[in-house]
């Protein structure tokens, strides 16, 4: 079984709809995040959490917003989805011991295309 | 001047060749140096971490970090066609908690 898993993994909708984008891992991880990713703008990201009560926007979160309902569980939801963030979707994990050496973790992924 | 430069390649080696990748950034006080493996459509897969001077071997697999000219490489020893992907460089400035500043990436091809 994958470690971070996310749902849905691919995804059509129409412009205007709301659409969350659900992830889940048991890494035992504190710290998750949700990247985009363009073709030759790579990955950028737009929420983090490194705990349950911690939330931060990343360098692209308009448009976007984040839950946090457990450790283990991070969504991204898009209130009212437009045609340029249909994006390949990441969620990630890393642990919080020794700081900032510790990787992330990527999920498989969530195509989403926004007509 | 982008924070993590990659070229975008593609580069292609011959099969059992050395391929060499390389990352420039531009924040002098980032510590942490990650290289991901992205096949097309798939997730990116750690391939290596590196956090000092000098080079860090694992298998066919060695990553070089200079901190004084900002450059951070990996070097994949006997390519295989199964090393073509998409190669990720991050990097974790200091102070940034656990974020990840991502390159475009280099595509790698191996050709047989």
């Amino acid at each position: 079984d994958a470690d971070v898993t996310q749902t849905p993994r691919n995804r059509i909708t129409k412009t205007g709809k709301r659409i969350m984008l659900e992830c889940s891992q048991t890494k035992g991880h504190d710290r998750m995040y949700w990247y985009r990713q363009d073709p030759g703008l790579g990955l950028r990201l737009i929420y983090y959490s490194f705990d349950v009560k911690d939330i931060n926007k990343g360098e692209i979160s308009d448009g976007y917003s984040v839950s946090r309902q457990a450790q283990a569980k991070f969504s991204l939801s898009l209130e009212s989805a437009i045609p340029n963030q249909t994006a390949l979707y990441f969620c990630a994990t890393s642990g919080a011991g020794t700081g900032e050496r510790q990787p992330q973790h990527f999920g498989d992924g969530t195509r989403l295309s926004i007509l | 001047q982008k924070e993590v430069e990659q070229n975008s390649g593609p580069l292609s080696v011959p099969e059992g060749a050395i391929a060499s990748l390389n990352c420039t950034y531009s924040d002098r006080g980032s510590q942490s140096f990650f290289w991901y493996r992205q096949y097309s459509g798939k997730s990116p897969e750690l391939i290596m971490s590196i956090y000092s001077n000098g080079d860090k071997e694992d298998g066919r697999f060695t990553a070089q970090l200079n901190k004084a000219s900002q450059y951070v490489s990996l070097l994949i020893r006997d390519s295989q066609p199964s090393d073509s992907a998409t190669y990720l460089c991050a990097v974790n400035r200091a102070g940034g908690g656990n974020k990840l500043t991502f390159g475009t990436g280099t595509q790698l091809k191996v050709e047989l």
